[in-house]
């Protein structure tokens, strides 16, 4: 059973636009929250994080949300721009026990920037 | 500063031959990670070290797989007896402490195990 979602295997978006990728997650614990960007033959690529005392954290272009509540996390790219094009992996962790942890990824969105 | 580095990037097996996958951490990370990446998947959890110690082997699929980092900087991924399975990209993350606080994890890029 996936604890981790990304329902949108691919999103496509205009040059300049906001660009939203969403992530749900099954589990309360859980309490740090990071995006990845991969791009072919390539590692991911850390973008942003954010941890279960916040609900906003925001870096350049990049905001991720989260929603405790919701069981829901997303990440808004605003401008929208064509290096952008990659697949984005939400992944979560558990640090409430002590110690580092595995992440647990979504199956990522393929996020294709138009000119 | 140099990142996490892995070798071989691509590496073909027979199947049943035993291959051995290597992963160079940032300097100074105390924590290591392995992960598997199937096609068209997410990266999922195979094992954890802090410094020379496993902590965590829940990950690893099977007895095939094992995982060392004798002296607390480079591991080694071994996998004995390759399976059509094991085909995978094999991911190393590491990080700087791992004492608990939530941690970045920074990626290498990959070994491509392609078992025939």
């Amino acid at each position: 059973d996936q604890q981790v979602k990304q329902n949108s295997p691919s999103l496509s978006v205009q040059e300049g636009r906001i660009s939203i990728l969403n992530c749900d997650y099954t589990n309360s614990m859980f309490d740090y929250f990071l995006w990845y960007k991969k791009y072919p033959a390539e590692g991911p690529t850390f973008l942003i994080s954010i941890s279960s005392i916040k609900d906003k954290n925001e870096d350049g272009r990049f905001t991720v949300f989260l929603n405790k509540s919701a069981k829901h996390l997303s990440l808004h790219i605003v401008p929208s721009q064509p290096g952008d094009s990659a697949v984005y992996f939400c992944a979560v962790a558990m640090y409430s026990g002590g110690g580092a942890d595995g992440l647990t990824f979504g199956k990522g969105t393929h996020l294709i920037i138009q000119p | 500063g140099a990142g996490v580095s892995q070798s071989p990037r691509y590496k073909v097996a027979k199947r049943g031959q035993d291959v051995a996958l290597r992963c160079d951490p940032i300097s100074g990370h105390v924590s290591l990670f392995w992960y598997q990446q199937a096609l068209g998947q997410g990266p999922e959890f195979l094992t954890y070290f802090q410094n020379e110690a496993q902590l965590d082997k829940s990950g690893l699929p099977s007895d095939r797989f094992f995982a060392e980092r004798p002296e607390g900087s480079v591991s080694t991924l071994k996998i004995q007896r390759t399976q059509q399975e094991d085909s995978a990209v094999y991911l190393c993350a590491s990080s700087l402490i791992g004492t608990g606080d939530a941690e970045t994890q920074y990626f290498g890029p990959g070994t491509r195990l392609l078992v025939l």
